[in-house]
């Protein structure tokens, strides 16, 4: 079973455009992680973020984390074309590191 | 540093026949480790490797499934007499086993997609 849900499923924007995207989570966390995977490829590391920060920037991504309720949200500012991917989020367990990751969102930035 | 590499990047094979992948990390990172991916879904994890000790194992793992990584550099995923259900993409990640504060990602290679006719 996997950890994290993402919310939406799939999003559609204009270039320019903010999309944000959610993920809730179920148990506690240590950190809660951001990753982007293009059609057909690999997934490549965005953003951490602590359990201990309630938001962070890196870049036209914002990251926020609410440990109550189990949830965080990814923010991409000024979209572009090639913003245009699925975007998972991942809680690691605390003894080992090992991630588990959602179904993600995929995200089309129209041009 | 060339990143995670993974090979082949496309397999095509008829049901029944044997398929392995192969897994080479970063060269520094000693944790290793194999998730699947389905179409549509996130990576589920499979097996995780400490240098060359397998240290877990999903019970998404049938016995048809191995993975080594013998000496601690590259690693193997070898599926027998594969499925259909076997058709997924393949993915391989690495990381050193400790961080400094506030880091904690994985490296991830292309992936290896498997296709079951």
């Amino acid at each position: 079973s996997q950890q994290g849900e993402e919310d939406p499923q799939a999003l559609s924007i204009q270039e320019g455009e903010n999309a944000t995207m959610n993920c809730s989570y179920k148990t506690s966390i240590n950190n809660l992680q951001w990753y982007r995977q293009n059609s057909g490829r690999g997934l490549v590391h965005l953003i951490l973020i602590r359990s201990n920060e309630r938001e962070k920037h890196s870049g036209r991504l914002r990251v926020t984390l609410d440990t109550s309720k189990k949830s965080s949200s990814l923010l991409i500012t000024a979209s572009r074309a090639a913003d245009t991917a699925s975007y998972f989020c991942a809680t690691p367990r605390s003894n080992d590191y090992k991630l588990s990751f959602g179904a993600g969102t995929t995200v089309t930035v129209r041009a | 540093d060339t990143g995670v590499s993974q090979n082949p990047r496309h397999k095509i094979t008829k049901r029944g026949q044997n398929v392995t992948f192969r897994c080479d990390p970063i060269s520094e990172h000693n944790r290793l480790y194999w998730y699947r991916q389905t179409l549509g879904q996130g990576p589920e994890f499979l097996t995780y490797f400490q240098n060359e000790a397998q240290l877990e194992k999903s019970r998404l793992l049938s016995d048809r499934f191995s993975a080594e990584r013998p000496k601690g550099s590259f690693s193997t995923l070898e599926i027998q007499r594969t499925e259909q259900g076997d058709s997924a993409m393949y993915l391989c990640a690495s990381r050193p086993s400790a961080y400094g504060q506030g880091r904690g990602e994985l490296f991830f290679g292309e992936g290896s997609r498997l296709t079951v006719l």
